[in-house]
């Protein structure tokens, strides 16, 4: 089955800073790829997708990602970070022909001033 | 267009009660989802239905969980006995037929079992 791993936990940065969170995927077949977004309290927001086509994939909130099928990684960016960016990130997997949706364990960013 | 909607938002019970929560998915969705979210864990698949139909309860506790999902719309999760590890934010979520559609998710049950 497919599955994902998040590297780091915990992610802190300056405001202004550009934020990396790291995503690897473990699927059998070509996978479908997503950033969700989640603030306390409130259920999961999506950020971005991919399922085909363009491998650098642009979302909400200037946020990009881009699929690399030789490292099975989708690692999430933005340039320069806000406050308003604080929030849980999770990355999740599902494939081609299974709408099994699985999610990483996530993580938290902060943002600091 | 309406959210998926869920009820209610928090609930605390007893270890050994029983619980049940409610969802309604986004109109003509077909596939919907039931999660346990466990503080710092990231969300965990409890059931997936495709209309009416159960596509996959793998990691659904059975002896004590079940769900149903009434003609292909509405659904319903029901812990009985609780116990205090199901502790945690149950989400649903709904998406449309496909694999490459995103789910569009509740706001969340917070149960908290004492």
């Amino acid at each position: 089955a497919q599955s994902v791993t998040q590297l780091g936990s915990h992610v802190s940065v300056s405001e202004g800073a550009l934020v990396l969170l790291r995503c690897n995927y473990s699927s059998s077949v070509p996978p479908y790829l997503f950033w969700y977004v989640q603030y306390p309290n409130q259920g999961l927001q999506l950020l971005l997708k991919y399922t085909t086509g363009a491998t650098l994939v642009k979302g909400i909130n200037g946020f990009e990602a881009e699929f690399k099928k030789s490292e099975t990684s989708f690692h999430l960016t933005k340039p320069s970070a806000h406050m308003s960016d604080a929030a849980e990130y999770f990355c999740a997997v599902s494939e081609f022909n299974n709408n099994d949706m699985r999610f990483g364990a996530g993580t938290r960013l902060t943002v600091k001033p | 267009e309406a959210g998926v909607a869920q009820s209610p938002r928090y609930k605390i019970i007893e270890k050994r009660q029983s619980v049940a929560f409610w969802c309604n998915p986004i109109s003509g969705h077909a596939t919907l989802y039931w999660y346990q979210q466990i503080l710092g864990q990231g969300p965990k698949l409890l059931i997936q239905f495709q209309n009416n139909g159960v596509v996959d309860d793998s990691q659904l506790p059975k002896d004590r969980f079940s769900a149903e999902r009434l003609k292909g719309v509405d659904s319903t999760l029901k812990i009985q006995p609780a116990k205090l590890e199901d502790s945690a934010v149950y989400l649903c979520a709904s998406s449309a037929q496909g694999a490459s559609t995103e789910a569009f998710f509740g706001q969340g049950t917070r149960l908290t079992v004492v």
